[in-house]
């Protein structure tokens, strides 16, 4: 069975431009959530999509949206990238239900803003 | 709202000794709990959770914890740890009814030395 697979792995974007991040979930899982780390602040949640629809946000500012499609998969984008949007972005996917509540992280997507 | 304290920034043991990793959280409501490791440039992976029941949870990798709901702690414990047990730990929870939404303590770096 696949795990959750995030790309790209690596990206490098100057100030000011916008990226996207993608997540396939693992298959039959219909929950993806989002997490930045860095080092200053940890693990931070970002948002949680099951179905199609946000379902849970975090407290970032708006440049820091999400969407999810009908199989599941998901992207996240920022917008006008500031240098402290460098993190390692996670995405975590889970079976629906609140018993099922093990959270599968990918590998990430390393992020620098330059 | 929920938060994760983990008590130990970093902790250095020799091969072969025993650790405790710990952490206390505070919530509300109901939480279920979690230890998850990771490896440089890696993901998260899941050692343990506390759903509900018996308060020793034994996990992968030889790893156990143990809920104390009047101490609110989750102590992650290893009778003899391995080089390889070099890694972070992050301590989570999660309320039952909050969807897949995780909050994560700062993270204990464990190192194994020689």
């Amino acid at each position: 069975k696949a795990g959750v697979t995030q790309t790209p792995r690596y990206l490098i974007k100057t100030r000011g431009q916008q990226v996207t991040l993608s997540c396939s979930p693992i298959s039959g899982h219909r929950s993806v959530s989002w997490y930045q780390q860095t080092p200053g602040q940890g693990l931070q949640f970002l948002f949680e999509y099951f179905s199609e629809t946000q379902r849970n946000k975090g407290n970032f500012p708006g440049r820091f949206s999400g969407r999810q499609f009908s199989n599941s998969r998901s992207e996240m984008n920022v917008s006008t990238l500031e240098l402290g949007d460098s993190a390692l972005y996670l995405c975590a996917s889970s079976l629906p239900g609140h018993q099922n509540t093990e959270a599968f992280f990918g590998q990430g997507t390393r992020l620098t803003v330059v | 709202a929920q938060s994760v304290t983990q008590l130990d920034s970093q902790v250095p043991v020799f091969e072969e000794a025993p650790v405790e990793l710990r952490c206390n959280y505070s919530s509300s409501v109901s939480v279920y709990l979690f230890w998850y490791v990771q490896y440089p440039n890696q993901g998260l992976q899941l050692l343990l959770k506390y759903l509900s029941g018996s308060t020793l949870v034994k996990g992968i990798n030889g790893f156990e914890a143990e809920f104390n709901k009047s101490q609110t702690s989750f102590h992650l414990r290893k009778p003899s740890v391995h080089i390889s047990d070099t890694a972070e730990y992050f301590c989570a929870v999660k309320k039952e009814t909050s969807g897949s939404r995780l909050t994560f303590g700062e993270g204990t770096q464990l190192t194994v030395n020689p």
